[in-house]
């Protein structure tokens, strides 16, 4: 059973300071994809990474997917309130027409 | 362009009745998913459809089923609902897989009393 372990579950801090998330496997993806999720809401899309070794941003948000495609990292610079939300890593399975695996996800508060 | 539609916002049904969801897709997105979040277990697959075809599912029993139409828009269908079926079920549609990434409706909220 492939798992995606995403870690802190819960991060509470203070507007300005940074923080990293991490979302980890034994398995190899074709690809990681990264959301965040407000409370009574679908999850939205951040970003989707495909290359291993790559690095995308997104404004104050870095997201990286390690060289080996098993784990990936979303870091955030000045966090600010308007970061705060439910953040879900998901990893699509190589074959099987790239059905989802979920993180349990880590809950984002920024406090003003 | 629209974007994924899911009705009805909310939902209270009493133990043992049946329930259907509705999605429509993003306009030519062919793939649906289908979710079910709860507090305790995050977010669960339900199954996914490809072309009126169903072609993955969870681990869900007998009483979740789905389907989906020719113009891609889909339903799921809950029956002998118990009081654990409460949560936020999510659809989500892409062009042809997960692969590069779902747009998510923003879900039913269904309260089974």
């Amino acid at each position: 059973t492939q798992l995606l372990e995403q870690s802190p579950q819960f991060l509470s801090i203070q507007e300005g300071e940074n923080l990293t998330v991490y979302c980890n496997s034994s398995s190899v993806f074709s690809s990681l994809q990264w959301y965040r999720q407000e409370p009574g809401e679908g999850p939205v899309l951040l970003v989707t990474v495909v290359t291993g070794g790559e690095v995308k941003k997104l404004k104050r948000l870095t997201f990286q997917f390690g060289d080996a495609r098993k784990d990936s990292s979303l870091h955030i610079t000045a966090a600010q309130p308007g970061d705060t939300g439910l953040y879900l890593c998901a990893a699509a399975l190589d074959g099987s027409n790239y059905q989802l695996i979920w993180g349990a996800g880590t809950k984002l508060i920024i406090k003003p | 362009k629209a974007g994924v539609t899911q009705t009805p916002r909310y939902l209270i049904k009493t133990r043992g009745q049946q329930v259907t969801l509705s999605c429509s897709p993003i306009s030519g997105h062919r793939s649906v998913s289908w979710y079910q979040q709860t507090p305790g277990q995050g977010l669960q697959f339900l199954f996914e459809y490809f072309s009126e075809t169903q072609r993955n599912k969870g681990n869900f029993p007998g009483r979740f089923s789905g389907r989906q139409f020719s113009n891609s828009r889909s339903e799921m269908n809950v029956s002998t609902l118990e009081l654990g079926d409460s949560a936020l079920y999510l659809c989500a549609s892409s062009w042809t897989d997960g692969n590069y990434g779902y747009t998510f409706g923003s879900g039913t909220r269904l309260t089974v009393v």
